[in-house]
């Protein structure tokens, strides 16, 4: 099975910084591979489809980019509302992987 | 409004039987493969099983297979996942999860959860 590693798992930052967060495949995935948001008791919300796509209604502040085995989230100035977790997830013969999630944290 | 709603959570023990139902509504319910993903107390997001618009393909996470059965109504517009044989480790919250078409493009929406907690 591929194995999805994020980096870094905690991230602390101030409203207006640029964050990014990388995800690694464990083998190539194409460009199979989605990004969500997690608020505490909250369900996912997808951001970024097929690596780089943004989802309908996503502030264009969010923004994918990589292929193959390397990937990154890249929020351009975060805001109060982003403080949350991110996940990456591959798709790979009719299975879905997610990384382990990422917490921006507050500064 | 898009809305999944899922049931059938609660305490059960080990070994025991739940099954849990998604009930959809505000969007074409059998144009959308199905999905059910799990995120046990404090951890990450796993994917649980994965059912076609039509039916025709199912899929298990080798965490879960011969266990759960994943099945749908599209004339009810319910998603259902039947769990037996549960374990401590299957207690998390239950999501379902609709993804658009047939390119894996990610999950578009998603239910609040269900929390099944296997425990004696």
């Amino acid at each position: 099975d591929i194995q999805m590693t994020q980096s870094p798992s905690t991230l602390s930052a101030s409203v207006g910084d640029r964050v990014t967060i990388t995800c690694r495949a464990s083998q190539s995935i194409s460009s199979w591979l989605a990004w969500y948001q997690q608020k505490p008791g909250k369900a996912p919300k997808l951001l970024i489809y097929k690596a780089s796509s943004l989802e309908s209604g996503v502030p264009s502040r969010f923004s994918g980019s990589g292929s193959g085995t390397e990937f990154t989230l890249t929020i351009s100035s975060l805001q109060p509302d982003d403080f949350a977790t991110y996940y990456c997830q591959q798709y790979n013969s009719y299975r879905w992987t997610f990384g382990q999630g990422t917490k921006v944290e507050i500064k | 409004e898009v809305q999944l709603v899922e049931s059938g959570g609660g305490l059960v023990k080990p070994g025991g039987s739940l099954r849990l139902s998604c009930a959809a509504s505000g969007f074409t319910f059998s144009s959308y493969s199905m999905n059910w993903v799990r995120q046990a107390p404090g951890k990450g997001l796993e994917w649980v099983s994965s059912i076609s618009s039509s039916s025709s393909y199912i899929y298990y996470a080798d965490s879960v297979k011969g266990r759960f059965t994943i099945s749908r109504d599209n004339a009810k517009n319910s998603l259902y996942l039947q769990m037996n044989s549960l374990r401590a480790e299957d207690t998390a919250v239950y999501y379902c999860a609709g993804a658009f078409g047939v390119a894996p493009l990610g999950f578009d929406y998603w239910g609040q959860g269900t929390l099944v907690t296997v425990s004696s």
